[in-house]
């Protein structure tokens, strides 16, 4: 199964861009890239996901690596609410999705 | 209301036990999921539905029974609760098997 990598934790302050980056170096090509947050003592919520081009929608934006070995989570003006773990998944051989331990997002008033 | 809801939101048992674990959603989504997440971990999925009466484990599902008479429901049943089992499930629901899992808000499950 491919596997994903994210940093740990990342802060960013109130009302500015937060880049939150994934390695997946040995993605297959068809497997599409998707992002959930989970926001504290809540279940978690679906953000994004892509395949090769850029995507966007009202939460978010999605760089995809030409080589497909890296994506960027662009959240474009942080805000307090947006405080979560962020996680980037890749489906397994089964097609599922398999959540890891994600990137914790801290925002700073 | 529209959306996905579980019940209990909260449940504490004792050992040996059985628990059933709620699950319904008004989407009419095809597929339902069963995750649980321990403490300071990423969810595990335990068992997974692609339609009525159609049901697959996941990664985790010893000790748990799932089953699906109805689109809408997808109860979750610890036949004998154990400790180890105390954590929080989360029930997802997409239309697409892995675009877009919508999911409740979670039953914190205490087995003492």
């Amino acid at each position: 199964d491919a596997k994903t990598t994210q940093p740990n934790s990342m802060e960013s302050n109130e009302e500015e861009p937060v880049h939150l980056p994934c390695n997946h170096s040995t993605i297959s090509g068809t497997d599409y890239i998707h992002w959930y947050r989970q926001l504290p003592s809540q279940g978690p919520e679906y953000v994004i996901h892509g395949l090769t081009s850029n995507v966007n929608n009202r939460m978010a934006s999605l760089a995809i690596a030409e080589d497909r070995k890296s994506s960027t989570l662009i959240l474009h003006r942080a805000t307090l609410r947006d405080a979560a773990v962020y996680y980037c998944i890749l489906p397994n051989a089964g097609n599922m999705l398999t959540f890891g331990g994600g990137t914790r997002l801290m925002v700073k008033p | 209301d529209a959306g996905i809801t579980q019940s209990p939101r909260y449940k504490i048992t004792e050992t040996g036990r059985q628990v059933t674990l709620m699950c319904h959603q008004t989407w009419s989504h095809s597929y339902m999921f069963w995750y649980r997440q321990d403490l300071g971990h990423g969810l595990r999925l335990i068992y997974y539905s692609a339609a009525a009466d159609i049901t697959d484990k996941g990664e985790v599902p010893d000790g748990y029974v799932v089953s699906r008479s109805k689109t809408e429901n997808f109860p979750l049943t610890l036949e004998s609760a154990t400790r180890s089992q105390t954590s929080v499930y989360f029930c997802a629901s997409s239309e697409i098997l892995w675009f877009g899992q919508f999911f409740g808000p979670g039953t914190r499950l205490t087995v003492l």
